[in-house]
């Protein structure tokens, strides 16, 4: 099984809905990462969250951590086409700098 | 330019064959890294590199070898190339522990 988990697997939408994204591991987390990849191509730099209950947003995108369930969850507020993508965490679960990835979350969003 | 750029950007090839995969990063980052993409499996980890002499095996790394030529320069080797090494293929750069990895455009490798 997966360390980190996301879900939903896949998520359509329409323009303007809100969605959340969530990403659990089973181990402790020491960093949990967020990038956006679309199709096929390199991966974009969402967010960074390293400490329990720390939460951080860019533009219409908001990250949360929650260290105790292990848990990160990424809210998109009034989604937009440009939002469509995949979606994945990551992070360091082992303290030997070493990162897993979840297998990705992918975002249909309908004008 | 890109930060972090790969070369080839595909590439088909035949069972048996050897075949090196290039990546160069200009941010003057020490840390790279090698991943491959597989649907449904999510990138996995293949080796990671912390500057120019020290080299570690990540997930999975049977079946492949690199070389960090200078710190800009980490490249992929696939020694004898197998069916099930087809994937999308990442490389990726960072400077500090908790920093971003800045990800390459990927190489999309498919073995016949």
């Amino acid at each position: 099984s997966q360390e980190l988990e996301q879900s939903p697997q896949s998520l359509i939408v329409q323009e303007g809905k809100n969605l959340t994204i969530n990403c659990t591991s089973s181990k402790t987390l020491y960093g949990l990462y967020w990038y956006k990849q679309k199709y096929g191509e390199g991966l974009i730099f969402l967010m960074m969250l390293q400490k329990g209950g720390e939460e951080k947003s860019h533009e219409k995108i908001t990250a949360k951590l929650d260290e105790k369930k292990q848990q990160s969850s990424l809210h998109i507020t009034a989604s937009q086409p440009s939002h469509a993508g995949i979606y994945l965490c990551g992070a360091d679960t082992s303290g030997t700098y070493k990162y897993i990835f979840g297998t990705g979350t992918r975002l249909k969003v309908l004008a | 330019d890109a930060d972090v750029t790969q070369t080839p950007r595909n590439r088909i090839t035949k069972t048996g064959k050897r075949i090196m995969l290039e990546c160069s990063q200009t941010k003057g980052h020490d840390r790279m890294y090698w991943y491959r993409q597989d649907p449904g499996l999510g990138l996995r980890l293949i080796y990671y590199s912390f500057d120019v002499k020290d080299i570690n095996k990540g997930e999975i790394s049977d079946g492949y070898s690199v070389s960090r030529q200078a710190q800009a320069k980490f490249s992929l080797s696939l020694e004898s190339a197998i069916p099930n090494q087809t994937a999308l293929y990442f490389c990726a750069a960072s400077q500090g522990r908790w920093d971003e990895q800045f990800f390459g455009p990927g190489t999309r490798l498919t073995v016949l």
